[in-house]
């Protein structure tokens, strides 16, 4: 089972809008609404940021929202603070019953 | 409060054997599976396999079937990650993390156990 795809990094300044994608293919982002997404700061635990695509857990900012278009989600972090730098990383079900993450993107306030 | 509640950090040389532990409270354990991912160094997030506490039933990831195995007892609340042999390539950063059925997401996590393994 090969990683989703993340870009490695994506930059922008605080008050703008970024978006992530995690691209799939049709056996598991592509196939069900079972994507989740992960918030990692340095040294510490994942925390879950997205679930079921677009759900967002309670305690969760409403500046985070995902979406997905065919085999591709999508994170998106509006009015970016500098607490939201940190690695994110997308998940999903497979239809092989595995679950698979993506390879991680940095996110950097400038 | 929920919590997962792992073992401390592990130094092991090749071949030896180790089990590594994580602990839930706050919730009904045999209620959602537990999730075993490995973070290497710099790197990011593999899912290894899950467990099911209330019936003990496992799925592996094929590239970690065989290599470990994944427990638990309901009775104390408590899954295991276990290996037989352990390798220079285990050296890794391991979390359980709570596995919500219906959501299909990992909702709470372990603090992670550091593993090296060095001769």
């Amino acid at each position: 089972q090969s990683a989703l795809t993340q870009p490695a990094s994506v930059s922008g300044s605080p008050g703008q809008s970024i978006t992530i994608s995690c691209t799939g293919t049709s056996s598991d982002v592509g196939g069900h609404h079972y994507v989740s997404w992960y918030q990692q700061y340095p040294g510490k635990a994942p925390k879950l940021m997205i679930y079921d695509v677009s759900h967002r857990p309670s305690g969760v900012s409403n500046r985070f929202s995902g979406s997905k278009s065919g085999n591709t989600a999508s994170l998106t972090i509006s009015g970016l603070q500098a607490e939201d730098e940190a690695d994110y990383y997308c998940s999903s079900y497979t239809f092989t019953n595995t679950r698979v993450f993506g390879g991680g993107t940095k996110v950097t306030v400038l | 409060e929920v919590q997962l509640v792992q073992s401390g950090a592990e130094v092991q040389k090749p071949g030896e054997s180790l089990r590594i532990s994580c602990q839930g409270s706050g919730y009904s354990f045999r209620s959602f599976w537990i999730s075993w991912v490995r973070q290497t160094p710099g790197k990011g997030l593999e899912w290894m396999g899950r467990i099911d506490p209330s019936d003990s039933s496992t799925k592996y990831s094929p590239s970690f079937e065989g290599h470990v195995t994944i427990s638990a007892d309901k009775s104390i609340s408590t899954a295991s990650l276990q290996w037989s042999s352990l390798k220079a390539s285990d050296t890794a950063i391991y979390f359980c993390a709570r596995h919500h059925k219906i959501q299909d997401a990992f909702d709470i996590w372990g603090q992670g156990t550091m593993l090296t393994v060095s001769s």
